[in-house]
C-alpha cells in the first residue's frame, strides 16, 4: 500500500519562484492537511480539507494556496517563494471522525535561497 | 484555541533507564483526542497512540505507557528500559472538533549505549 505520497522529497527554489508540492493518498480518506515543521516549533497546520471541493485555513496559511478537486490529491502551492518558507512540509490524511489517527507522508524538504 | 506544551526540549538517558515525556494541553472543547507521534532520525512521523477525552484509563504497549489525567490536562508518555532505537523526537498532539491537529514543539530523546 502506498499510503500518503509526497513529491518531490527535496527542492531548492530561488526567492520569488512558484512551486507546487504534490500530495496523493490511496486510502479514500476524506480529510487531508498540510503542515510545516520548523526547528523548535513542532508541526504547524497550513491548510486542510474535509472533502473534495472544501478547503480551509490552518494556523499559518499566508503565502500558500490549496485546492481539492479529487479525494485523492491535495496539492500545496507556493505562489512567490520566500526564505521564511524554508521548512519541511508534511501532508497527512485520515478517515472522517476526530478519533482517527492521521497518516503522514514522508515529507518534502524545501529550501528557498 | 488549542495549545499543547511539551516543556522538555531534550532528554538524554543511558540505555535501560526509564524516561518520561510530559505533555500538557489546553482546549475549550469537551470532546477531543490526544495523540503521540514518534519521529526517528529518518524523518517520518509514526503514530504511537490515540486517546479520547472520555477515556482516562492508562495504557501500556510493550515498553511504552501513557498516563492521561484530565484533571491536570496532562497526557504523559513513559518509555521503560529505554533502548538506543528509542532515540527520536516525540510529539504530543491535540485534535479538536474542527479537525485541526495542534502539535507540541516536540521532545528530543537521546538514548546512549
Amino acid at each position: 500500500n502506498a499510503g500518503v505520497t509526497q513529491t518531490p522529497k527535496f527542492q531548492v527554489l530561488k526567492t520569488g519562484q512558484s512551486m507546487t508540492l504534490q500530495c496523493a493518498q490511496d486510502m479514500n480518506h476524506e480529510y487531508m492537511s498540510w503542515y510545516r515543521q520548523d526547528p523548535g516549533m513542532g508541526l504547524r497546520l497550513i491548510h486542510y480539507s474535509v472533502g473534495a471541493g472544501i478547503t480551509d485555513q490552518g494556523e499559518v496559511p499566508n503565502g500558500y494556496n490549496v485546492s481539492r478537486s479529487t479525494t485523492e490529491d491535495f496539492p500545496l502551492r507556493l505562489l512567490s517563494a520566500a526564505p521564511s518558507q524554508t521548512s519541511v512540509y508534511f501532508c497527512a490524511s485520515s478517515q472522517p471522525g476526530s478519533n482517527q489517527p492521521q497518516h503522514f507522508g514522508d515529507g518534502t524538504r524545501l529550501s528557498i535561497l | 484555541a488549542q495549545k499543547v506544551t511539551q516543556a522538555q526540549t531534550e532528554i538524554s538517558v543511558v540505555e535501560k533507564e526509564d524516561v518520561t515525556l510530559d505533555c500538557v494541553y489546553e482546549t475549550r472543547d469537551t470532546t477531543y483526542y490526544l495523540f503521540w507521534y514518534k519521529q526517528p532520525p529518518s524523518g517520518e512521523l509514526v503514530f504511537l497512540i490515540r486517546r479520547n477525552s472520555f477515556d482516562e484509563q492508562n495504557e501500556i504497549s510493550g515498553r511504552y505507557s501513557w498516563n492521561f489525567q484530565k484533571s491536570t490536562s496532562s497526557f504523559n508518555f513513559t518509555i521503560t528500559a529505554s533502548q538506543v532505537v528509542d532515540s527520536a523526537v516525540y510529539f504530543c498532539a491535540l485534535l479538536s472538533n474542527d479537525y485541526k491537529l495542534s502539535f507540541g514543539a516536540g521532545t528530543t530523546v537521546t538514548v546512549r549505549a
